[in-house]
Protein backbone atom coordinates (compact mmCIF):
# COMPACT_ATOMS: atom_id res chain seq x y z
CA UNK A 1 0.00 0.00 0.00
CA UNK A 2 3.11 2.33 -0.70
CA UNK A 3 2.04 5.36 -1.43
CA UNK A 4 4.40 7.32 -3.16
CA UNK A 5 7.03 4.69 -4.68
CA UNK A 6 10.21 5.21 -6.73
CA UNK A 7 12.84 2.96 -8.61
CA UNK A 8 15.43 2.40 -8.20
CA UNK A 9 16.57 2.90 -4.38
CA UNK A 10 19.88 3.51 -5.32
CA UNK A 11 21.91 4.04 -9.02
CA UNK A 12 25.21 3.90 -9.33
CA UNK A 13 27.08 4.90 -13.14
CA UNK A 14 29.52 6.00 -14.87
CA UNK A 15 29.79 10.02 -16.26
CA UNK A 16 28.45 10.24 -19.88
CA UNK A 17 25.86 7.70 -19.29
CA UNK A 18 22.12 8.09 -19.69
CA UNK A 19 19.62 6.82 -17.09
CA UNK A 20 15.63 7.21 -15.56
CA UNK A 21 14.35 6.76 -12.57
CA UNK A 22 10.64 6.23 -12.03
CA UNK A 23 8.01 7.32 -9.86
CA UNK A 24 4.71 6.44 -9.33
CA UNK A 25 1.81 7.41 -6.92
CA UNK A 26 -1.25 5.41 -5.97
CA UNK A 27 -2.88 8.54 -4.16
CA UNK A 28 -5.10 9.83 -6.81
CA UNK A 29 -3.09 13.15 -6.80
CA UNK A 30 -2.83 15.48 -9.90
CA UNK A 31 -0.09 16.62 -9.15
CA UNK A 32 3.40 15.50 -9.34
CA UNK A 33 6.71 16.65 -8.50
CA UNK A 34 10.97 16.10 -8.46
CA UNK A 35 13.51 17.49 -6.11
CA UNK A 36 16.82 17.21 -5.55
CA UNK A 37 19.08 16.71 -2.48
CA UNK A 38 22.39 18.05 -2.99
CA UNK A 39 25.41 16.66 -0.59
CA UNK A 40 24.69 19.35 1.55
CA UNK A 41 20.95 18.07 1.96
CA UNK A 42 19.23 21.34 0.63
CA UNK A 43 16.15 19.97 -0.80
CA UNK A 44 14.66 21.74 -4.10
CA UNK A 45 12.28 21.31 -7.20
CA UNK A 46 13.17 20.59 -10.08
CA UNK A 47 9.94 19.97 -11.94
CA UNK A 48 6.25 19.53 -11.20
CA UNK A 49 3.63 18.32 -13.66
CA UNK A 50 -0.10 19.02 -12.92
CA UNK A 51 -2.30 16.16 -15.40
CA UNK A 52 0.64 15.31 -17.22
CA UNK A 53 1.22 18.90 -18.34
CA UNK A 54 4.89 20.70 -17.23
CA UNK A 55 3.99 23.56 -14.81
CA UNK A 56 7.22 24.46 -13.25
CA UNK A 57 11.08 23.78 -15.05
CA UNK A 58 13.73 25.02 -12.72
CA UNK A 59 16.87 26.46 -13.79
CA UNK A 60 17.97 22.70 -14.04
CA UNK A 61 20.08 21.75 -17.21
CA UNK A 62 18.32 20.28 -20.43
CA UNK A 63 19.94 16.73 -19.77
CA UNK A 64 17.17 16.37 -17.36
CA UNK A 65 13.63 15.54 -18.98
CA UNK A 66 11.16 14.65 -16.53
CA UNK A 67 8.14 12.21 -19.02
CA UNK A 68 4.18 12.11 -17.21
CA UNK A 69 2.63 8.80 -19.25
CA UNK A 70 -0.41 9.40 -16.99
CA UNK A 71 -1.23 11.05 -13.84
CA UNK A 72 0.20 8.37 -11.81
CA UNK A 73 3.66 8.25 -13.10
CA UNK A 74 6.02 11.04 -13.56
CA UNK A 75 9.96 9.43 -14.63
CA UNK A 76 12.96 11.37 -14.17
CA UNK A 77 15.37 10.95 -17.70
CA UNK A 78 19.05 12.21 -17.08
CA UNK A 79 21.16 12.37 -20.42
CA UNK A 80 25.31 12.87 -20.43
CA UNK A 81 25.58 12.15 -16.37
CA UNK A 82 28.31 14.70 -15.15
CA UNK A 83 29.69 14.23 -11.35
CA UNK A 84 27.57 17.19 -10.19
CA UNK A 85 24.61 15.25 -10.88
CA UNK A 86 25.46 13.22 -7.63
CA UNK A 87 22.47 13.35 -5.18
CA UNK A 88 19.59 12.06 -3.85
CA UNK A 89 16.39 12.29 -6.06
CA UNK A 90 12.95 12.64 -4.85
CA UNK A 91 9.21 12.54 -6.25
CA UNK A 92 6.44 14.00 -4.48
CA UNK A 93 3.08 13.79 -5.34
CA UNK A 94 -0.23 16.40 -3.90
CA UNK A 95 -3.97 17.42 -4.19
CA UNK A 96 -4.81 19.83 -6.80
CA UNK A 97 -5.62 23.18 -5.18
CA UNK A 98 -8.18 24.39 -3.76
CA UNK A 99 -8.42 20.84 -2.33
CA UNK A 100 -7.28 21.11 1.50
CA UNK A 101 -5.26 20.20 2.75
CA UNK A 102 -2.82 20.62 0.12
CA UNK A 103 -0.35 18.42 1.60
CA UNK A 104 2.62 16.91 -0.46
CA UNK A 105 3.51 13.09 0.24
CA UNK A 106 7.34 12.29 -0.82
CA UNK A 107 8.35 9.13 -2.07
CA UNK A 108 12.01 7.21 -0.88
CA UNK A 109 14.40 8.74 -2.53
CA UNK A 110 16.80 7.62 -5.04
CA UNK A 111 20.19 7.99 -4.16
CA UNK A 112 22.12 8.15 -7.61
CA UNK A 113 26.01 8.55 -7.66
CA UNK A 114 28.02 9.01 -11.05
CA UNK A 115 31.57 7.87 -10.64
CA UNK B 1 12.30 35.40 -3.65
CA UNK B 2 10.98 33.12 -0.30
CA UNK B 3 13.94 32.17 1.31
CA UNK B 4 13.59 30.22 4.29
CA UNK B 5 15.57 29.68 7.45
CA UNK B 6 16.21 27.17 10.43
CA UNK B 7 17.93 27.83 13.28
CA UNK B 8 19.42 26.20 15.08
CA UNK B 9 21.16 24.05 12.72
CA UNK B 10 21.57 21.20 14.72
CA UNK B 11 20.35 20.80 18.60
CA UNK B 12 21.21 18.11 20.90
CA UNK B 13 19.58 17.47 24.27
CA UNK B 14 18.73 14.79 26.96
CA UNK B 15 15.81 12.60 27.02
CA UNK B 16 12.69 14.07 28.48
CA UNK B 17 13.40 18.24 27.26
CA UNK B 18 10.65 19.99 25.97
CA UNK B 19 12.61 21.50 22.87
CA UNK B 20 11.52 24.36 20.42
CA UNK B 21 12.82 24.31 16.65
CA UNK B 22 12.00 27.60 14.93
CA UNK B 23 11.68 28.53 11.00
CA UNK B 24 11.69 31.57 9.31
CA UNK B 25 10.66 33.02 6.04
CA UNK B 26 11.08 36.40 4.45
CA UNK B 27 7.68 36.23 2.12
CA UNK B 28 4.87 36.12 4.26
CA UNK B 29 2.13 35.13 0.96
CA UNK B 30 2.00 31.78 1.86
CA UNK B 31 -0.24 28.72 1.05
CA UNK B 32 0.69 26.83 3.56
CA UNK B 33 3.13 25.24 5.53
CA UNK B 34 4.52 22.15 6.63
CA UNK B 35 6.95 20.09 9.08
CA UNK B 36 9.02 17.08 8.00
CA UNK B 37 10.73 14.58 9.34
CA UNK B 38 13.60 12.93 7.39
CA UNK B 39 15.25 10.15 9.13
CA UNK B 40 19.11 9.04 7.63
CA UNK B 41 19.01 7.37 4.38
CA UNK B 42 14.98 7.63 4.18
CA UNK B 43 12.82 9.89 2.20
CA UNK B 44 10.32 12.97 4.16
CA UNK B 45 7.44 12.02 6.57
CA UNK B 46 5.11 14.81 6.56
CA UNK B 47 4.58 15.26 10.21
CA UNK B 48 2.18 18.67 10.08
CA UNK B 49 0.65 21.23 7.82
CA UNK B 50 -0.80 24.62 8.72
CA UNK B 51 -3.00 26.52 6.28
CA UNK B 52 -2.36 30.11 5.82
CA UNK B 53 -5.24 30.78 7.83
CA UNK B 54 -4.27 28.98 10.73
CA UNK B 55 -2.54 29.65 13.78
CA UNK B 56 -0.84 26.40 15.04
CA UNK B 57 -1.44 22.60 14.58
CA UNK B 58 -1.18 19.70 16.78
CA UNK B 59 -0.05 16.26 16.67
CA UNK B 60 0.46 14.04 19.75
CA UNK B 61 3.89 15.53 21.27
CA UNK B 62 4.20 17.94 18.61
CA UNK B 63 2.58 21.79 18.31
CA UNK B 64 3.52 23.79 15.45
CA UNK B 65 2.36 27.29 15.17
CA UNK B 66 2.68 29.69 12.54
CA UNK B 67 3.00 33.69 12.32
CA UNK B 68 2.22 34.78 9.29
CA UNK B 69 2.94 38.40 10.32
CA UNK B 70 5.92 37.77 11.53
CA UNK B 71 7.35 35.12 9.59
CA UNK B 72 8.17 32.97 11.87
CA UNK B 73 6.72 29.26 12.37
CA UNK B 74 8.01 26.85 15.08
CA UNK B 75 7.53 23.30 15.92
CA UNK B 76 7.24 22.39 19.52
CA UNK B 77 8.06 18.82 20.77
CA UNK B 78 7.57 17.46 24.12
CA UNK B 79 8.88 15.03 26.08
CA UNK B 80 11.71 14.57 24.02
CA UNK B 81 12.26 10.92 22.95
CA UNK B 82 15.73 8.86 21.35
CA UNK B 83 12.88 8.10 18.33
CA UNK B 84 11.87 11.73 17.89
CA UNK B 85 16.25 11.93 16.34
CA UNK B 86 16.25 12.65 12.92
CA UNK B 87 16.27 16.42 10.59
CA UNK B 88 13.46 18.08 10.50
CA UNK B 89 12.64 20.66 7.75
CA UNK B 90 10.04 23.34 7.17
CA UNK B 91 9.28 24.18 3.31
CA UNK B 92 6.63 26.40 2.39
CA UNK B 93 4.08 26.46 -0.38
CA UNK B 94 3.47 29.96 -1.67
CA UNK B 95 0.07 31.68 -2.41
CA UNK B 96 0.92 31.38 -6.08
CA UNK B 97 0.37 29.16 -9.03
CA UNK B 98 3.61 27.85 -9.11
CA UNK B 99 2.76 24.42 -6.80
CA UNK B 100 6.01 23.87 -5.45
CA UNK B 101 7.97 23.59 -1.85
CA UNK B 102 10.35 25.86 -0.78
CA UNK B 103 12.23 24.12 1.85
CA UNK B 104 14.59 25.07 4.61
CA UNK B 105 18.05 23.61 5.21
CA UNK B 106 16.81 21.86 8.51
CA UNK B 107 17.87 21.43 11.83
CA UNK B 108 19.58 18.17 12.86
CA UNK B 109 17.98 16.79 15.83
CA UNK B 110 19.71 14.53 18.50
CA UNK B 111 18.18 13.20 21.31
CA UNK B 112 20.18 11.45 23.98
CA UNK B 113 19.25 8.50 26.17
Amino acid sequence: DTAVSQTPKYLVTQMGNDKSIKCEQNLGHDTMYWYKQDSKKFLKIMFSYNNKELIINETVPNRFSPKSPDKAHLNLHINSLELGDSAVYFCASSPTRPYIPYEQYFGPGTRLTVT
Amino acid sequence: KQEVTQIPAALSVPEGENLVLNCSFTDSAIYNLQWFRQDPGKGLTSLLLIQSSQREQTSGRLNASLDKSSGRSTLYIAASQPGDSATYLCALDMDTGRRALTFGSGTRLQVQP
